[in-house]
């Protein structure tokens, strides 16, 4: 089966700095979605990249995902308090079916 | 357009009882799938109904079932819970469940099972 693989499972980073967060497939990634969570709360769509290559960008947030389709990375600019919270990847298993990585927590520090 | 809707938000049980979770799609979604989420195991899929049929199930046992009505509403059912059963449940809804579209999620139940 399809297994998800996020990194790294937190980090804490200063109001403005960049990050990256990835997420790695053990198969080709056919759909590939990222969310956000606020703590307890559901998950906020943020992002679905589905062709080898293809990067988006949404406000200070953007995705890639690599050629080979097997590797998707998140990365923010210019970070904000409001970005805190747990980053998830999905991978499409078809029939509305979403297998997750466990998630990458983030903490902005003022 | 009003987002998915998950009801009761929390809900506190005891250990033997049963409980129904309710999940109403975004107007003009005919998907929607459930899932459970838990500190230890993550994200895991329950199922996932489409015009009122089952068309997949995750790894789970019998004790966890749903259905769908023809307004497209779901709900989820568990049978003798648990302990470990305590959990974020989560809904999904999609228009037609492909592999193209996005799933919009609900704010979620928590059940807590005592």
């Amino acid at each position: 089966s399809q297994e998800l693989e996020q990194s790294p499972q937190s980090l804490i980073v200063q109001e403005g700095k960049n990050l990256t967060i990835n997420c790695t497939s053990s198969k080709t990634l056919y759909g590939l979605y990222w969310y956000k969570q606020k703590y307890g709360e559901g998950l906020i769509f943020l992002m679905m990249l589905q062709k080898g290559g293809e990067e988006k960008s949404h406000e200070k947030i953007t995705a890639k995902l690599d050629e080979k389709k097997q590797q998707s990375s998140l990365h923010i600019t210019a970070s904000q308090p409001s970005h805190a919270g747990i980053y998830l990847c999905g991978a499409d298993k078809g029939y509305s079916t979403l297998t997750f990585g466990k998630g990458t927590m983030l903490l902005v520090s003022p | 357009k009003a987002g998915v809707t998950q009801t009761p938000r929390y809900l506190i049980k005891t250990r033997g009882q049963q409980v129904t979770l309710s999940c109403s799609p975004i107007s003009g979604h005919r998907s929607v799938s459930w899932y459970q989420q838990t500190p230890g195991q993550g994200l895991q899929f329950l199922f996932e109904y489409f015009s009122e049929t089952q068309r997949n199930k995750g790894n789970f046992p019998g004790r966890f079932s749903g259905r769908q009505f023809s307004n497209s509403r779901s709900e989820m059912n568990v049978s003798t819970l648990e302990l470990g059963d305590s959990a974020l449940y989560l809904c999904a809804s999609s228009v037609h469940g492909t592999g193209e579209e996005t799933q919009y999620f609900g704010p979620g139940t928590r059940l807590l099972v005592l």
